[in-house]
């Protein structure tokens, strides 16, 4: 079945600067990656999301890329605020309304 | 509109207790699904419902573990026997079909702690 890993567990950067998170997936069937952003306690939140007709998607200031030959996607976060920092899993599912893969998550701080 | 919602938010078990954890999906949204998450883990797929019909129930970690939703809407999962390794926030989410088919809502959670 499909594994995703995720990198870094943890990051820190300081208010202004980008981050950037890692994950890469195991299933070559798999064409639906999200991203979700889980504050302390609270549900996960869908904030941007990619398929795998298209190798980039922006949303103000969030990105995500997807590299389907080397089976990676990455998310993206410039002039990042002390309100981004969260929990963030990135996720996979194969075509249809299947069930999503998890990474094991990113806990980004953004330091003012 | 409204989001998904579960009940109860939290919920203490003795060991070898049965609980029983409610969602209600986004209204119309055809599949509907359970995860758990552990403790500074990412969500683990349990199983997930099309309507009434259970299409997966692959993840769910032991026969303690059931679920249904005989109407096509609201879902409960069951634990039977709880043990401690049953402790985590278990996650409803919901998707509709169509274009947006993909996106899946997840509900608060239940907060599960069996002492």
């Amino acid at each position: 079945g499909e594994n995703v890993e995720q990198h870094p567990s943890t990051l820190s950067v300081q208010e202004g600067d980008s981050a950037v998170i890692k994950c890469t997936y195991s299933d070559s069937a798999s064409n639906y990656f999200p991203w979700y952003k889980q504050e302390l306690g609270k549900r996960p939140q869908l904030i941007i999301d990619i398929r795998s007709n298209v190798g980039e998607k922006k949303d103000q200031r969030i990105a995500v890329t997807l590299n389907k030959t080397a089976k990676h996607f990455s998310l993206h976060i410039t002039e990042t605020q002390p309100e981004d920092s969260a929990v963030y899993f990135c996720a996979a599912s194969t075509p249809g309304n299947t069930p999503l893969v998890f990474g094991k998550g990113t806990r980004l701080s953004v330091i003012a | 509109g409204a989001g998904v919602s579960q009940s109860p938010r939290y919920k203490v078990a003795k060991r070898g207790q049965d609980v029983a954890l409610r969602c209600d999906p986004i209204s119309g949204h055809v599949s509907l699904f359970w995860y758990q998450q552990a403790l500074g883990q990412g969500p683990e797929f349990l199983t997930y419902f099309q309507n009434e019909a259970q299409l997966d129930k692959s993840g769910l970690p032991s026969d303690r573990f059931f679920a249904e939703r005989p109407e096509g809407s609201v879902s409960t999962l069951k634990i039977q026997r709880t043990q401690q390794e049953d402790s985590a926030v278990y996650l409803c989410a919901s998707s509709t079909v169509g274009r947006s088919s993909y996106e899946q809502y997840f509900g608060p959670g239940t907060r599960l702690t069996v002492t």
